[in-house]
Protein backbone atom coordinates (compact mmCIF):
# COMPACT_ATOMS: atom_id res chain seq x y z
CA UNK A 1 0.00 0.00 0.00
CA UNK A 2 1.46 3.23 -0.91
CA UNK A 3 1.43 5.47 1.82
CA UNK A 4 2.18 9.39 2.48
CA UNK A 5 2.59 9.91 6.32
CA UNK A 6 2.20 13.25 8.53
CA UNK A 7 2.46 14.20 11.76
CA UNK A 8 -1.42 14.99 12.77
CA UNK A 9 -0.14 17.45 14.95
CA UNK A 10 -1.31 20.14 15.94
CA UNK A 11 1.20 22.43 15.32
CA UNK A 12 1.39 25.38 17.16
CA UNK A 13 3.57 28.27 16.70
CA UNK A 14 4.08 31.93 17.54
CA UNK A 15 3.33 34.59 14.83
CA UNK A 16 6.94 35.14 12.89
CA UNK A 17 8.31 32.34 13.56
CA UNK A 18 9.03 29.50 11.17
CA UNK A 19 6.59 26.81 10.78
CA UNK A 20 8.25 23.65 9.73
CA UNK A 21 5.83 20.69 8.50
CA UNK A 22 7.11 17.43 7.23
CA UNK A 23 5.97 14.56 4.96
CA UNK A 24 7.10 10.88 4.19
CA UNK A 25 6.21 8.91 1.29
CA UNK A 26 6.65 4.80 1.14
CA UNK A 27 6.60 4.26 -3.24
CA UNK A 28 10.31 5.10 -4.68
CA UNK A 29 8.76 6.00 -8.08
CA UNK A 30 6.93 8.89 -7.31
CA UNK A 31 7.83 11.67 -9.26
CA UNK A 32 6.08 15.02 -8.01
CA UNK A 33 5.24 16.23 -5.06
CA UNK A 34 2.74 19.15 -3.32
CA UNK A 35 1.81 21.16 -0.59
CA UNK A 36 -1.48 21.48 -0.22
CA UNK A 37 -3.29 24.15 2.11
CA UNK A 38 -6.86 23.65 3.66
CA UNK A 39 -8.93 25.98 5.83
CA UNK A 40 -11.35 24.67 8.20
CA UNK A 41 -14.91 23.85 5.70
CA UNK A 42 -12.95 24.59 2.94
CA UNK A 43 -11.70 22.70 0.14
CA UNK A 44 -7.76 22.19 -0.59
CA UNK A 45 -6.06 24.83 -2.65
CA UNK A 46 -2.33 24.15 -4.08
CA UNK A 47 0.57 26.40 -2.56
CA UNK A 48 3.61 24.69 -3.60
CA UNK A 49 4.86 22.06 -5.60
CA UNK A 50 8.06 20.38 -6.01
CA UNK A 51 10.09 17.85 -8.48
CA UNK A 52 13.95 17.91 -8.20
CA UNK A 53 15.79 17.35 -4.92
CA UNK A 54 16.72 20.44 -3.54
CA UNK A 55 14.68 23.43 -1.97
CA UNK A 56 12.40 25.59 -3.55
CA UNK A 57 10.94 28.89 -2.66
CA UNK A 58 8.09 31.03 -2.98
CA UNK A 59 7.48 34.30 -0.97
CA UNK A 60 7.73 32.84 2.57
CA UNK A 61 7.54 29.09 1.56
CA UNK A 62 10.24 26.76 1.06
CA UNK A 63 9.18 23.27 -0.06
CA UNK A 64 12.31 21.10 0.26
CA UNK A 65 12.90 17.53 -1.46
CA UNK A 66 14.86 14.56 -0.67
CA UNK A 67 14.48 11.09 -3.00
CA UNK A 68 17.03 9.35 -1.43
CA UNK A 69 15.47 10.05 2.16
CA UNK A 70 11.80 9.89 0.94
CA UNK A 71 11.53 12.91 2.70
CA UNK A 72 9.35 16.57 1.80
CA UNK A 73 9.40 19.60 4.15
CA UNK A 74 7.65 22.62 4.05
CA UNK A 75 8.52 26.19 5.37
CA UNK A 76 6.63 28.73 6.32
CA UNK A 77 8.88 31.93 7.30
CA UNK A 78 7.76 35.11 9.26
CA UNK A 79 4.47 32.89 10.32
CA UNK A 80 1.08 34.55 10.37
CA UNK A 81 -2.04 33.89 11.90
CA UNK A 82 -4.03 33.37 8.62
CA UNK A 83 -1.49 30.79 7.97
CA UNK A 84 -3.65 28.54 10.71
CA UNK A 85 -5.02 25.51 8.75
CA UNK A 86 -3.97 21.69 7.40
CA UNK A 87 -1.83 21.32 5.62
CA UNK A 88 -1.71 17.90 2.83
CA UNK A 89 1.21 16.36 1.44
CA UNK A 90 0.47 14.97 -2.07
CA UNK A 91 3.01 12.56 -4.04
CA UNK A 92 1.87 11.68 -7.76
CA UNK A 93 3.78 8.45 -9.30
CA UNK A 94 2.39 7.17 -12.42
CA UNK A 95 1.07 4.31 -12.86
CA UNK A 96 -1.79 2.16 -15.06
CA UNK A 97 -4.18 5.18 -16.52
CA UNK A 98 -1.92 7.77 -15.82
CA UNK A 99 -0.54 9.73 -12.86
CA UNK A 100 -1.79 9.11 -9.21
CA UNK A 101 -1.33 11.28 -6.29
CA UNK A 102 -1.43 10.07 -3.15
CA UNK A 103 -2.61 12.24 -0.16
CA UNK A 104 -1.43 12.11 3.29
CA UNK A 105 -4.08 12.94 6.06
CA UNK A 106 -2.62 16.21 7.08
CA UNK A 107 -1.25 18.53 9.47
CA UNK A 108 -2.77 20.92 11.27
CA UNK A 109 -0.91 24.28 11.86
CA UNK A 110 -1.92 26.96 14.30
CA UNK A 111 -0.17 30.34 14.71
CA UNK A 112 -0.87 31.75 17.83
CA UNK A 113 -0.90 35.89 17.54
CA UNK B 1 -8.45 31.14 -12.56
CA UNK B 2 -9.48 27.25 -12.54
CA UNK B 3 -13.29 27.45 -11.54
CA UNK B 4 -14.35 23.68 -10.28
CA UNK B 5 -18.36 23.95 -8.87
CA UNK B 6 -19.78 21.01 -7.20
CA UNK B 7 -24.43 20.73 -7.74
CA UNK B 8 -24.06 20.86 -3.43
CA UNK B 9 -22.40 21.86 -0.88
CA UNK B 10 -24.67 20.10 1.90
CA UNK B 11 -27.16 17.11 1.14
CA UNK B 12 -29.04 14.64 3.16
CA UNK B 13 -30.20 11.12 2.07
CA UNK B 14 -31.56 8.18 3.17
CA UNK B 15 -30.00 5.17 3.51
CA UNK B 16 -31.19 2.95 0.43
CA UNK B 17 -31.30 6.01 -2.14
CA UNK B 18 -29.62 6.82 -5.15
CA UNK B 19 -27.69 10.39 -4.96
CA UNK B 20 -25.95 12.15 -7.72
CA UNK B 21 -23.20 14.50 -7.30
CA UNK B 22 -22.30 16.46 -9.88
CA UNK B 23 -18.89 18.45 -10.78
CA UNK B 24 -17.99 21.14 -13.27
CA UNK B 25 -14.99 22.29 -14.73
CA UNK B 26 -14.19 25.47 -16.82
CA UNK B 27 -11.31 25.41 -17.84
CA UNK B 28 -11.18 22.55 -20.77
CA UNK B 29 -8.98 20.20 -17.93
CA UNK B 30 -8.62 16.62 -19.18
CA UNK B 31 -8.42 15.10 -16.30
CA UNK B 32 -11.09 14.96 -13.19
CA UNK B 33 -11.19 13.22 -10.10
CA UNK B 34 -13.11 12.00 -7.11
CA UNK B 35 -12.14 11.96 -3.20
CA UNK B 36 -14.19 11.57 -0.21
CA UNK B 37 -12.19 13.21 2.73
CA UNK B 38 -12.70 11.92 6.52
CA UNK B 39 -11.18 12.61 9.37
CA UNK B 40 -7.81 11.42 10.18
CA UNK B 41 -7.70 9.73 6.77
CA UNK B 42 -7.05 12.24 4.25
CA UNK B 43 -8.16 12.11 0.61
CA UNK B 44 -9.10 8.82 -0.55
CA UNK B 45 -9.13 8.65 -4.08
CA UNK B 46 -12.69 6.86 -5.63
CA UNK B 47 -12.87 7.55 -9.20
CA UNK B 48 -10.82 9.26 -11.46
CA UNK B 49 -11.38 9.92 -15.53
CA UNK B 50 -8.74 11.54 -18.15
CA UNK B 51 -11.13 11.82 -21.49
CA UNK B 52 -14.67 11.88 -21.94
CA UNK B 53 -16.27 8.55 -21.64
CA UNK B 54 -13.12 7.26 -19.87
CA UNK B 55 -13.24 6.20 -16.28
CA UNK B 56 -10.07 4.72 -13.97
CA UNK B 57 -11.27 2.91 -10.55
CA UNK B 58 -8.92 4.34 -7.57
CA UNK B 59 -8.80 3.17 -3.82
CA UNK B 60 -12.04 3.03 -2.98
CA UNK B 61 -14.48 2.51 -5.83
CA UNK B 62 -16.51 0.09 -4.43
CA UNK B 63 -20.52 1.41 -3.89
CA UNK B 64 -19.89 4.39 -6.44
CA UNK B 65 -19.78 4.86 -10.15
CA UNK B 66 -19.59 7.61 -12.49
CA UNK B 67 -20.20 9.35 -15.62
CA UNK B 68 -18.21 11.53 -18.01
CA UNK B 69 -20.00 12.20 -20.90
CA UNK B 70 -18.96 15.46 -21.64
CA UNK B 71 -15.40 16.80 -21.13
CA UNK B 72 -16.62 19.66 -18.12
CA UNK B 73 -18.75 17.30 -16.50
CA UNK B 74 -17.83 14.19 -13.90
CA UNK B 75 -20.36 12.76 -12.31
CA UNK B 76 -20.55 10.33 -8.84
CA UNK B 77 -22.90 8.09 -8.17
CA UNK B 78 -24.27 6.30 -4.96
CA UNK B 79 -26.84 3.56 -6.66
CA UNK B 80 -27.36 2.52 -2.87
CA UNK B 81 -26.40 4.99 -0.60
CA UNK B 82 -25.35 3.79 3.04
CA UNK B 83 -24.29 5.25 6.08
CA UNK B 84 -20.91 4.29 5.91
CA UNK B 85 -20.79 6.77 3.01
CA UNK B 86 -21.29 10.06 5.04
CA UNK B 87 -18.44 11.93 4.29
CA UNK B 88 -17.26 14.91 2.49
CA UNK B 89 -16.77 14.46 -1.67
CA UNK B 90 -14.32 16.49 -3.18
CA UNK B 91 -14.19 16.75 -6.98
CA UNK B 92 -10.90 18.07 -8.76
CA UNK B 93 -9.48 18.58 -12.00
CA UNK B 94 -6.01 18.74 -13.83
CA UNK B 95 -4.47 19.53 -17.27
CA UNK B 96 -2.67 16.82 -19.05
CA UNK B 97 -0.95 19.03 -21.18
CA UNK B 98 2.57 18.11 -19.10
CA UNK B 99 3.48 15.49 -16.69
CA UNK B 100 3.88 17.53 -13.81
CA UNK B 101 1.00 19.90 -14.54
CA UNK B 102 -1.14 16.85 -14.77
CA UNK B 103 -0.54 16.86 -11.03
CA UNK B 104 -1.75 20.04 -9.91
CA UNK B 105 -5.37 19.30 -8.93
CA UNK B 106 -7.70 22.05 -8.68
CA UNK B 107 -10.45 21.53 -6.27
CA UNK B 108 -14.21 22.23 -5.99
CA UNK B 109 -15.74 23.47 -2.65
CA UNK B 110 -16.99 20.10 -1.48
CA UNK B 111 -20.22 18.14 -1.14
CA UNK B 112 -20.97 17.31 2.78
CA UNK B 113 -23.13 14.30 1.99
CA UNK B 114 -25.35 12.99 5.39
CA UNK B 115 -26.70 9.37 4.79
CA UNK B 116 -29.72 8.66 7.65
Amino acid sequence: QKEVEQNSGPLSVPEGAIASLNCTYSDRGSQSFFWYRQYSGKSPELIMSIYSNGDKEDGRFTAQLNKASQYVSLLIRDSQPSDSATYLCAASTEGTGGFKTIFGAGTRLFVKA
Amino acid sequence: DVKVTQSSRYLVKRTGEKVFLECVQDMDHENMFWYRQDPGLGLRLIYFSYDVKMKEKGDIPEGYSVSREKKERFSLILESASTNQTSMYLCASSPSDTPSSYNEQFFGPGTRLTVL
